[in-house]
């Protein structure tokens, strides 16, 4: 069974710490994103990789950062959280072959107070 | 850029009755695909049915087609034989890019009524 699992389900962080998000795939994919879901926005595209140590930026990077140094892992960075971070975030990962569908995480509800 | 817009914000179906949710799509790439997933509210994104945008046919899995109209640029999805279990918001999104990476529209919320 394929998977994609982040490293938490709920996160409360205080405003101003630094967050990481953590996300593994056991499917050997190229491909991993991280993808934030805001009632009524959808999901939106913060920074992608297609590659171990390649990273390109989403559609709203502004705030988040990324690392990639296993093709298995790719995490989130929120250097400085702010309150306008509090949202769900969503890992997904692929293959190279664009017919082939991405595979969710779980999601983790990230609040910052 | 690509841009996904789903115009349904809800949808409302009687079970055992069919139910278009529609979905238009922007993009100025000529290879792309378009891919609808149910999103139940556990939370988990499931992945539903794919269209290339070279493919002639529509697509079809199970209880959902998904109507593809290339000239204007729509992909709605078909649910027949609505179920209880298919009360979810669904999206539908567009992958190109070099990593064929995903845009998602805002979604549809789906309620199957009893």
């Amino acid at each position: 069974d394929v998977k994609v699992t982040q490293s938490s389900r709920y996160l409360v962080k205080r405003t101003g710490e630094k967050v990481f998000l953590e996300c593994v795939q056991d499917m050997d994919h190229e491909n991993m994103f991280w993808y934030r879901q805001d009632p009524g926005l959808g999901l939106r595209l913060i920074y992608f990789s297609y590659d171990v140590k390649m990273k390109e930026k989403g559609d709203i990077p502004e705030g988040y950062s990324v690392s990639r140094e296993k093709k298995e892992r790719f995490s989130l960075i929120l250097e400085s959280a702010s309150t306008n971070q509090t949202s769900m975030y969503l890992c997904a990962s692929s293959p190279p072959l664009g017919s082939t569908e991405a595979f969710f995480g779980q999601g983790t509800r990230l609040t910052v107070v | 850029a690509q841009k996904i817009t789903q115009t349904q914000p809800g949808m409302f179906v009687q079970e055992k009755e069919a139910v278009t949710l529609d979905c238009t799509y922007d993009t100025s790439d000529q290879s792309y695909g378009l891919f609808w997933y149910k999103q139940p509210s556990s939370g988990e994104m499931i992945f539903l049915i794919y269209q290339g945008s070279y493919d002639e046919q529509n697509a079809t899995e199970g209880r959902y087609s998904l109507n593809f109209q290339k000239a204007r640029k729509s992909a709605n999805l078909v649910i027949s034989a609505s179920q209880l279990g298919d009360s979810a918001m669904y999206f539908c999104a567009i992958s190109s890019g070099s990593a064929r990476q995903l845009t998602f529209g805002s979604g549809t919320q789906l309620t199957v009524l009893p």
